[in-house]
């Protein structure tokens, strides 16, 4: 079975400043891996994903992430944060076959700016 | 394109009333639909999820069931609300057949048990 550990409960960095967000997943073939940002009260947005190729995938408000399948890592980047982007992230990892796909979340880390 | 609905968006019920949250996915077919709950400060756990007309799994022993009626609806039910089904609760859909995985999920409900 498949998990993920999102070893940072709660980040706090300065306006402008870059982010990362670690994420290591457990898995025995190669995984699909999303990330997820979730504001308060609302359910939860992808901002990128990883299914094969490039180990280096773009996603949505300027966020990338970058696979790295001898550390089991898919850490979340941004080089400078907005104060927008004060939110809860969560990684994820996804198996499945024979139509259904179950996708594993990790608890969550809550970003917060500081201006 | 493709959007998820949840309703109510909000609820409060006493313990021991009945609960039923709904769940509607518009521009699919044929979608993979999933319940799940969020307690404050922890991750998504899965409850439930379909992958067609009146086919339910469930992932944990709780007080809550699931139903499918029609292909693009998904409703999740208690008959008797405990103090612990607080929380909130995300309907997602993903659509396999279309080579598509990632999940997209709804507003969400928050329900308070009192």
């Amino acid at each position: 079975a498949q998990s993920v550990t999102q070893p940072d409960i709660h980040i706090t960095v300065s306006e402008g400043a870059s982010l990362e967000l670690r994420c290591n997943y457990s898995y025995g073939a190669t995984p699909y891996l999303f990330w997820y940002v979730q504001s308060p009260g609302q359910g939860l947005q992808l901002l990128l994903k990883y299914f094969s190729g490039d180990t280096l995938v773009q996603g949505i408000k300027g966020f990338e992430a970058e696979f790295k399948r001898s550390q089991s890592s898919f850490n979340l980047r941004k080089p400078s944060v907005h104060w927008s982007d004060a939110a809860e992230y969560f990684c994820a990892v996804g198996a499945g076959s024979g139509g259904y796909q179950k996708v594993t979340f990790g608890t969550g880390t809550k970003l917060q700016v500081i201006p | 394109s493709q959007t998820i609905h949840q309703w109510p968006a909000t609820l409060v019920q006493p313990v021991g009333s009945p609960l039923s949250l709904e769940c509607t996915v518009e521009g699919t077919s044929n979608p993979n639909l999933y319940w799940y709950r969020q307690a404050a400060g922890r991750g998504l756990q899965l409850l439930f999820y379909s992958v067609g007309i009146g086919q339910i799994s469930s992932e944990v022993p709780q007080n809550l069931s699931a139903s499918r009626p029609q292909d693009r609806q998904f409703i999740l039910s208690s008959k008797k609300l405990l103090l612990s089904d607080s929380g909130f609760y995300l309907c997602a859909w993903t659509n396999l057949g279309g080579g598509i995985y990632e999940q997209y999920f709804g507003p969400g409900t928050r329900l308070t048990v009192t």
